[in-house]
């Protein structure tokens, strides 16, 4: 079973906190990984990838575990307007390719003023 | 560039009718993949396409078809919806293979089946 879990929250956080999001997958043959962002009743966006180093982008940062098969987004700082459900995407190796993406069913954050 | 555009952005349908999504990328992007979206539940792939006049059966492709005659477009249809189908629909395109791109999605069509 195709399987990517994340805590669905909400998660209500005060602007400017740092709230952190896990998403486990069991595939260990993944290869891919990616958050992306969903506004309310918007399509998905990329927000970023994830590399085995771990990579940041401003406010943003990413963590892989592959021993664990886990990854992390941490948000610091947080605005309004990160106020959005983050979607964890992880490919589905099979057959001996690289397969699709298999999307988790997101978290909720809302951040308050 | 208009992106990944869809039509129509909302429709009801009776069960038993027909209908055709149209999703419409201006990137030259050779992907292109249409997804439904219900609460609770993650996107679900639907049908995929790796190239025009290709077309490739995703997570949940039962009740639906797909035809890629161009590059730019990828249409799905539903041939007799049922209510089950009630969901959103997306549609996606990337440039290159599908674990290492970034995909681009359309703003999606609500479809509600009565």
């Amino acid at each position: 079973r195709k399987e990517v879990e994340q805590d669905p929250g909400p998660f209500n956080v005060p602007e400017g906190a740092t709230v952190a999001f896990n998403c486990t997958y069991s595939n260990s043959a993944s290869q891919s990984f990616f958050w992306y962002r969903q506004d309310c009743r918007k399509e998905p966006k990329l927000l970023m990838s994830v590399y085995s180093s771990g990579n940041e982008d401003g406010r943003f940062t990413a963590q892989l575990n592959r021993a664990s098969q886990y990854i992390s987004l941490l948000i610091r700082d947080s605005k309004l307007s990160d106020s959005a459900t983050y979607l964890c995407v992880v490919n589905w190796p099979y057959g001996g390719s690289q397969g699709n993406l298999i999307f988790g069913k997101g978290t909720k954050l809302s951040v308050k003023p | 560039n208009a992106g990944v555009t869809q039509t129509p952005k909302f429709r009801v349908l009776k069960t038993g009718q027909s209908m055709t999504l149209l999703c419409a990328q201006d990137m030259n992007h050779e992907y292109m993949y249409w997804y439904r979206q219900d609460p609770g539940m993650g996107l679900r792939l639907i049908h995929y396409s790796v190239g025009e006049g290709t077309t490739a059966k995703g997570e949940v492709p039962d009740g639906y078809n797909v035809s890629r005659l161009k590059k730019q477009n990828f249409l799905l249809g539903l041939e007799s919806a049922a209510p089950s189908q009630t969901s959103v629909y997306f549609c996606a395109s990337s440039y290159g293979h599908t674990y290492q791109e970034t995909q681009y999605f359309g703003p999606g069509t609500r479809l509600l089946v009565l």
